[in-house]
């Protein structure tokens, strides 16, 4: 069966600190992978979107960027966090060439940027 | 563009009584539509879908129908327990697209006391 592994579920880092969140699939392969983030009082944003290892697409212009190392591995990274990058911020997958196929959601990571 | 307007939270209910959450949607063409759902500590998890007009999305006793003609998608229960208290979110899949990037809305939290 497959899941996905998303950590750490909590995080306070200072303005100015690096960030780096990391998600993984098992049991699956050539998944897409997504970050979504969740403000308070807003729905769930996509932030970033990948199809393949080494293909990042982004959605919103922001402080953040995602890489893709590996088929499985996705990871959020930001040089300098700002205050409003504080968020809840969840991974998810869904097997590619299947229209209408549901994602399945990581458990979050909440950050508070401080 | 595409986008999604839920109605806001919280919703409070006793048990057993009737659960409706309104959503609406703005989009071209013919959008896929969902429910997901977020249960306390949890990722959000896949609830119901309707993938084209007068559908019906059906799951542990919750439905909803996709009104093109009033672009809604309206999740319903007729009786509810205090195990659905969580947070819903309306979700709808752009027309044509490749990649399963789903659109959220804000999320409504619905809690149901004994």
């Amino acid at each position: 069966s497959q899941t996905i592994h998303q950590w750490p579920a909590t995080l306070v880092q200072p303005v100015g600190s690096p960030l780096s969140l990391e998600c993984t699939v098992e049991g699956t392969s050539n998944p897409n992978l997504y970050w979504y983030r969740q403000a308070a009082g807003r729905g769930l944003q996509l932030l970033f979107y990948s199809v393949g290892i080494g293909q990042i697409s982004s959605e919103v212009p922001q402080n953040l960027s995602a890489s893709r190392p590996q088929d499985r591995q996705f990871i959020l990274s930001s040089k300098k966090l700002l205050l409003s990058d504080s968020g809840f911020y969840l991974c998810a997958w869904a097997q590619k060439g299947k229209t209408n196929e549901k994602l399945f959601f990581g458990s979050g990571t909440q950050l508070s940027v401080l | 563009g595409n986008s999604v307007t839920q109605m806001e939270g919280p919703v409070t209910l006793s048990e057993e009584a009737f659960l409706t959450i309104n959503c609406t949607y703005t989009a071209t063409g013919y959008p896929s539509l969902f429910w997901y759902v977020q249960y306390p500590g949890e990722g959000l998890q896949l609830l119901l879908k309707a993938t084209k007009a007068d559908d019906k999305g059906s799951n542990k006793g919750f439905e909803a129908t996709y009104r093109k003609e009033t672009t809604s998608f309206h999740l319903e229960k007729g009786s509810v327990q205090v195990s659905d208290s969580a947070v819903y979110f309306c979700a709808l899949r752009p027309y044509g697209g490749a990649t399963n990037k789903l659109i959220f809305g804000t999320g409504t939290l619905l809690a149901v006391q004994p």
